[in-house]
């Protein structure tokens, strides 16, 4: 592939609605990160995996977010009981870790909870 | 705390003038810093990281730790350069910590 693929692109929701947004990262990467982007905003760092070990949850906003990475490669963002204030855009990024340390993203899926 | 600051929301500047897109971060440890620019339609993608110490596109950044700055400078933009750009500070679990960005605006 030839870069971090993000599914879907746009989600719209109704508030109380479950959604499950996927990360597809570079072949190889042992890294991925999740990033929310809130309007006018920088992105902030939600989660992040090394391999299938989520090593840092502390950006998590609520229980209400889960992310999973089962076989070190794809990985899910899940978002429970979605609220207003979930509408953001949603980012993965990966890396190959280590000294190379840079983060290559994807294109986001924007999510829109009425 | 850990944090980036990016002062300024929107820069515009006419062809060929000198740019300064300003970023003051805090941080207890060894800073590594970097800044991202996210082209229209494009996603965010890696301009320079002051470890290189490289010119990307004309553009450079010193990291000043007296400072605590780490500025990103271009002595003549040009046009394809207006775009967001996001200073990020780079902790721990090699997260990144991102300002707030800056609207830069490149007119003819």
């Amino acid at each position: 592939g030839a870069g971090v693929s993000q599914s879907p692109r746009y989600k719209v929701a109704k508030r109380g609605q479950d959604v499950a947004l996927r990360c597809d990262p570079i072949s190889g990467h042992v890294s991925l990160f999740w990033y929310q982007q809130a309007l006018g905003q920088g992105p902030e760092f939600l989660t992040y995996f090394q391999n299938e070990a989520q090593l840092d949850k502390s950006g998590l906003p609520s229980d209400r977010f889960f992310a999973e990475r089962p076989e070190g490669s794809v990985s899910t963002l899940k978002i429970q009981r979605t609220q207003q204030e979930d509408s953001a855009v949603y980012l993965c990024a990966s890396s190959l870790a280590g000294w190379e340390n840079i983060q290559y993203f994807g294109a986001g899926t924007r999510l829109s909870v009425l | 705390a850990q944090r980036v600051t990016q002062p300024e929301k929107l820069l515009s500047v006419f062809k060929g003038a000198p740019v300064e897109l300003k970023c003051n971060y805090s941080y207890s440890g060894s800073p590594e810093l970097f800044w991202y620019v996210q082209y229209s339609r494009q996603r965010l993608q890696l301009l320079l990281r002051h470890i290189s110490r490289e010119s990307i596109k004309g553009f450079t950044a010193d990291l000043n730790k007296g400072e605590t700055s780490f500025h990103l400078k271009k002595p003549f933009a040009q046009e394809e350069d207006s775009a967001m750009y996001y200073c990020a500070l780079s902790v721990g679990t090699d997260k990144l910590i991102f300002g707030t960005g800056t609207r830069l605006q490149v007119f003819p």
